[in-house]
């Protein structure tokens, strides 16, 4: 009940496309879900974040869309560039706690020129 | 990355031999957090703590302990290091609830390898 389910594993699109990366999770109690990105040898940095009282959030070419109902929250990246190849993480927590992440498994994006 | 520094960046090891990674923050952050990296299973929580010599498990917590004696430093041990325990661990920082940022700040992290 503590996973967060992401896929797809890798994801490959072309310059000026669409990235859509998806995560669905099973615990009702989770009410904070970031994304991160990473690029290679460094550490993940929070990308855009999402509560569950709104379905959407747009921040720059980067949009979450989320849906209580079925617990999944996705993240689209519009007019994908090559600088936004790296791997993506989606996470969950409960933040009247801890506030301990638990993170999908990740996607790595390549965006081709 | 700015605020959190982990060391050492890279470390080979013997297996069997005792390791600590030490995570230094200049944040004053109450939250700091242990993650171990590996292909295939994403960022999977090690240990974590909430405060000065407040420290708790996280999923794969078995082969580590964690100490805190300062709000800046949170150190983490491998007792007796194993080659599974070869991974990329990242250390992470949060202030937590109460100001409505409830981001991770992570370190660069540290290439450990058990051979």
């Amino acid at each position: 009940q503590q996973q967060v389910k992401q896929s797809p594993q890798s994801l490959i699109v072309q310059k000026g496309g669409i990235s859509i990366i998806n995560c669905a999770y099973e615990n009702t109690a989770f009410d904070y879900f970031p994304w991160y990105q990473q690029f290679p040898g460094k550490g993940p940095a929070l990308l855009i974040a999402i509560r569950p009282d709104v379905s959407e959030k747009k921040e720059g070419r980067f949009t979450i869309s989320f849906n209580k109902s079925a617990k999944q929250f996705s993240l689209h990246i519009m007019d994908s560039q090559p600088g936004d190849s790296a791997t993506y993480f989606c996470a969950a927590s409960i933040v009247g706690a801890t506030n301990k992440l638990i993170f999908g498994t990740g996607t790595l994006l390549a965006v081709q020129p | 990355d700015a605020g959190i520094t982990q060391s050492p960046r890279h470390k080979v090891t013997e297996t069997g031999t005792p390791v600590t990674l030490r995570c230094h923050q200049t944040e004053n952050h109450r939250y700091m957090y242990w993650y171990r990296q590996d292909p295939g299973h994403g960022l999977r929580l090690i240990h974590y703590s909430y405060g000065v010599k407040d420290t708790d498990k996280g999923e794969v917590s078995d082969g580590y302990s964690v100490s805190r004696s300062k709000t800046e430093d949170f150190l983490l041990t491998l007792e007796s290091a194993t080659s599974s325990q070869t991974s990329v661990y990242f250390c992470a920082i949060s202030g937590g609830q109460g100001n409505g940022n409830y981001g991770y700040t992570f370190g660069s992290g540290t290439r450990l390898t058990v051979v």
